[in-house]
């Protein structure tokens, strides 16, 4: 069961060269989550996709884009990317909706990007 | 822009000691709070959901408070032991599909 997967695991890019994350889970998920972690402040919530075709801004959108391609996938997209944004990248996933308030998140491995 | 707080930053104990931890949250638009174990290296597994008011949970050393009304939840870890080493991270699930995290508190239990 690989339950939530990323790729890349890691990363190097030049300032303003482009990339995408990809975020796949097979757990039937409806939301699904891209985090970024820095040192000192933990995990802070970039965007979100609460089911397949809607995607809503999280804490610290600025930069990115997202698409949430079918249920299993949500990408993220970094189209000029500036050092500020070295960071490590999660994705995760969790099931939605007041029936499920009890469901916690389940996260992929991570991402390690360097801009250089 | 909603904020979860976590204390201590960090914390240094000695294997067999006692320890706990603080999550602060805005009592309003409360869906759920979570706690995570984060190892380095490794990604956020979770410890406990807890969603009504007075909630305790518990699995082996560790266990968990929740006061909804005043905004916080206490994680407690009894005899720590190395492995315990770890990130603590809380979350507050503000709305049925977006989940908010605290900073986390760093625990090391030195042999």
């Amino acid at each position: 069961n690989a339950g939530v997967t990323q790729t890349p695991k890691f990363q190097v890019l030049k300032t303003g060269q482009s990339m995408t994350l990809q975020c796949a889970q097979d757990m039937n998920h409806n939301s699904m989550y891209w985090y970024r972690q820095d040192p000192g402040m933990g995990l802070r919530l970039i965007y979100y996709s609460a089911s397949e075709g809607t995607t809503d801004k999280g804490e610290v959108p600025n930069g990115y884009n997202v698409s949430r391609l079918n249920k299993r996938e949500f990408s993220l997209r970094l189209e000029s990317a500036a050092p500020s944004q070295t960071s490590v990248y999660f994705c995760a996933s969790s099931d939605s909706g007041l029936e499920f308030m009890n469901t916690e998140a389940f996260f992929g491995q991570g991402t390690r990007l360097t801009v250089v | 822009i909603l904020n979860v707080e976590q204390s201590p930053q960090s914390l240094h104990v000695q294997e067999g000691d006692s320890t706990n931890f603080t999550c602060s949250f805005p009592s309003s638009n409360f869906y759920a709070l979570h706690w995570y174990r984060w190892e380095t290296a490794k990604s956020p597994e979770a410890l406990f959901v807890m969603t009504l008011n007075g909630d305790e949970k518990k699995k082996g050393r560790i266990s968990a408070t929740l006061n909804t009304k005043e905004g916080y939840s206490y994680l407690y870890i009894k005899g720590s032991q190395p492995e315990d080493s770890a990130t603590y991270l809380c979350a507050l699930k503000t709305s049925y599909d977006k989940v908010i995290f605290g900073p986390g508190t760093s625990l090391s239990v030195i042999p």
